[in-house]
């Protein structure tokens, strides 16, 4: 079955830059999508088709794509920002969902 | 405003069943495809089944397939999940979610709350 692989943590001071990445086989081909989840809460989507971003998400989310991985960027980290952030891709049928296993966000 | 709310969750022995519902308002339902997506305790999250719009093509995880189903019931805007040959580790938030759009591998838009399945005995 297809897998994304993210790291398991990363940990960033307040005002600085955090980058978690995401990798995966058919990201070349297949939009990539991140969400943020925070304790006893659903997934909120940040991040769409690999770097467009929703109304409503600040502009301090952003996301890019670089052949088999994609990032997302969360410049000017705030303490609100700590989450669990998951991506989420397809295979290359199109038909097979997956997410990535997660990455908790630390704001020291 | 999109609204799902899940229910059906519970305490369940192994081997047994349950059927989940979701009750989707807020948009045209028979318009979108529909997805279950599950998260074990302290785990990450977990793509279940998804369901076409109007043609009911279904797709599933290789985890689930052939012990759950997704249905739809486009007169009442409702999605399913029966869930047979449960395990232990089918223990999870189960939650409904709007998508994804098929044709252009798209994402899960909107979420429900979730509803807990407990597997033991």
């Amino acid at each position: 079955s297809y897998e994304l692989t993210q790291p398991p943590s990363v940990s960033v001071s307040p005002g600085q830059t955090a980058r978690i990445t995401c990798s995966g086989d058919t990201l070349p081909k297949q939009y990539a999508y991140w969400y943020q989840q925070k304790p006893g809460q659903a997934p909120v989507v940040v991040i769409k088709k690999d770097s467009e971003r929703p109304s409503g998400i600040p502009e301090r989310f952003s996301g890019s794509s670089s052949g088999t991985t994609v990032t997302l960027t969360i410049s000017g980290v705030q303490a609100e920002d700590e989450a669990d952030y998951y991506c989420q891709s397809a295979d290359s049928s199109g038909t097979y969902w997956v997410f990535g296993g997660g990455t908790k966000l630390t704001v020291l | 405003e999109v609204q799902l709310l899940e229910s059906g969750g519970g305490l369940v022995q192994p081997g047994g069943s349950l059927r989940l519902s979701c009750a989707a308002s807020g948009f045209t339902f028979s318009s979108y495809a529909m997805s279950w997506v599950r998260q074990a305790p302290g785990k990450g999250l977990e793509w279940v089944s998804t369901i076409s719009g109007s043609d009911g093509n279904t797709y599933s995880a290789d985890s689930v397939k052939g012990r759950f189903t997704i249905s739809r019931d486009n007169s009442k805007n409702t999605l399913y999940l029966q869930m047979n040959s449960l395990r232990a580790e089918d223990t999870a938030v189960y939650y409904c979610a709007r998508g994804p759009n098929i044709a252009a591998a798209g994402n899960f838009d909107s979420w429900g709350q979730g509803t807990l399945v407990t597997v033991s005995s």
